[in-house]
């Protein structure tokens, strides 16, 4: 079946650190995968994607890594900010045009 | 930046009443989704929608949950007769293609008592 989830459910850091946060798919169908960031009282809001035909892609200080033979997805956000603490959650598609499967979520904590 | 917008932002309800979400999506998008977050939980998938139907739905999507697009700018998600475990946040999300990221709003917070 489909499952998305997370192999830490918290990550402290300190400012100005680079932080990697990470994800297991099990639906080996997924073709697209999305990171979004989630702070108190607010909707899911967009970071990055990446889809299955590509192992990387870059923003404005993250970074989406894809290892498709581990069926692994990472975030690495450079520099972490206060302004960065939230929860992250992983999306997958499972080659549905219709639905996005989330995984559980990690809270990013970031020191000052 | 065009944004989804959702009201009202808390609802409280009786268990047993009807509740309707309002979601206003993005004005050019045309694929439309609601999910649903219980406190503390992930995002779940609850229904999508596309050209005036629905493409897809979750088992949580059963028949006293419904959706409707009664006009060009607004998306809705009826729950004909509410139960305590409806109570979450509901979010209302849209995107122009279906391989591009969804937009999410704010969410309603519903609390049935």
């Amino acid at each position: 079946g489909e499952s998305v989830g997370l192999h830490l459910p918290t990550l402290s850091v300190q400012e100005g650190d680079n932080s990697i946060i990470n994800c297991a798919y099990s639906n080996s169908a997924s073709d697209y995968f999305i990171w979004y960031k989630q702070e108190s009282g607010k909707g899911p809001q967009f970071i990055i994607d990446i889809r299955s035909n590509m192992d990387k892609r870059q923003g404005q200080r993250v970074t989406v890594l894809l290892n498709k033979t581990v069926k692994h997805l990472s975030l690495q956000i450079a520099a972490t900010q206060p302004g960065d603490s939230a929860v992250y959650f992983c999306a997958e598609n499972g080659r549905s045009n219709y639905k996005l499967t989330f995984g559980k979520g990690t809270l990013l904590t970031v020191n000052p | 930046e065009p944004e989804v917008t959702q009201t009202p932002s808390h609802q409280v309800t009786q268990m047993g009443q009807e509740v309707i979400l309002r979601c206003v999506p993005i004005s050019n998008h045309l694929y439309f989704y609601w999910y649903r977050q219980i406190l503390g939980q992930k995002v779940e998938f609850l229904v999508s929608f596309y050209n005036n139907e629905i493409s897809e739905k979750s088992e949580i999507f059963d028949d006293q949950f419904s959706v409707e697009r009664p006009d060009g700018s607004n998306f809705t998600l009826k729950i004909r007769s509410t139960k305590l475990e409806d109570s979450a946040m509901y979010f209302c999300a849209s995107t122009g293609d279906s391989n591009q990221p969804q937009h999410f709003g704010d969410g309603t917070r519903l609390s049935i008592l």
